[in-house]
């Protein structure tokens, strides 16, 4: 089974702090990892994923999110925070197993920047 | 404009009623996904299809039903509705399983 969790419902940073959002995962193989933002009364956007390469990885609007094998963790980073940044954060994992082709979701995280 | 839309936005109706939300996604990707979010559970999957013709059940399909004759579009009923199933549903689609996911920005549906 597949399974992520986002152990943080709501994080808060200032406004030019480094903010991390935090993920982490369970899967039977390799993971396909995802993060998505969502502004309020939309759908969620793609931010970034890890397929295979390079641990970091970067993202849209100066994000990019570190993979970790022995913690399988995926968080999420951005070195100076923006007002803007403020929406919900969700992780998303897939098995690389053939048969498992749909995204598990966290639950989500909020981010608060204040200015 | 190329996307994905859905419709309606907003839709009320009671309890036993039969209701269909629709998507409808201009990229002919191949992938398409209902999910339903709501709050403490984040986003749950309910269906998704591979192709035309082909659909999967996801971790909540109980009470719902989805078809996919064409590729363009990817309608989800609920056959008889209750209130258990008042959320905000979204639609996204894809070009491969590893491929990112396009959301529409969801139907909010409340049932009475």
């Amino acid at each position: 089974a597949q399974s992520v969790a986002q152990p943080e419902d709501q994080v808060n940073v200032a406004e030019g702090n480094p903010l991390t959002v935090k993920c982490t995962y369970s899967v039977s193989g390799n993971p396909y990892l995802f993060w998505y933002v969502q502004y309020p009364n939309r759908g969620l956007q793609f931010l970034l994923k890890y397929i295979t390469g390079d641990n970091l990885v970067k993202g849209s609007y100066g994000f990019e999110a570190e993979f970790n094998k022995s913690q399988t963790s995926f968080h999420l980073k951005k070195p100076s925070a923006l007002v803007s940044d403020s929406a919900l954060y969700f992780c998303a994992v897939r098995d690389e197993y053939p048969g498992r082709r749909a995204l598990t979701f966290g639950s989500g995280t909020r981010l608060q920047v204040q200015p | 404009d190329a996307g994905i839309t859905q419709s309606p936005r907003y839709k009320i109706t009671e309890t036993g009623r039969q209701v269909t939300l629709m998507c409808h996604q201009t990229w002919s990707h191949s992938y398409m996904f209902w999910y339903r979010q709501d709050l403490g559970h984040g986003l749950r999957l309910i269906y998704y299809s591979a192709a035309a013709d082909i659909t999967d059940k996801g971790e909540v399909p109980d009470g719902y039903v989805v078809s996919r004759s064409k590729t363009e579009n990817f309608p989800l009923t609920l056959e008889s509705a209750t209130r258990s199933q008042t959320s905000v549903y979204f639609c996204a689609s894809s070009e491969g399983s590893n491929q990112p996911q396009h959301f529409g920005d969801g139907t909010r549906l409340s049932i009475l």
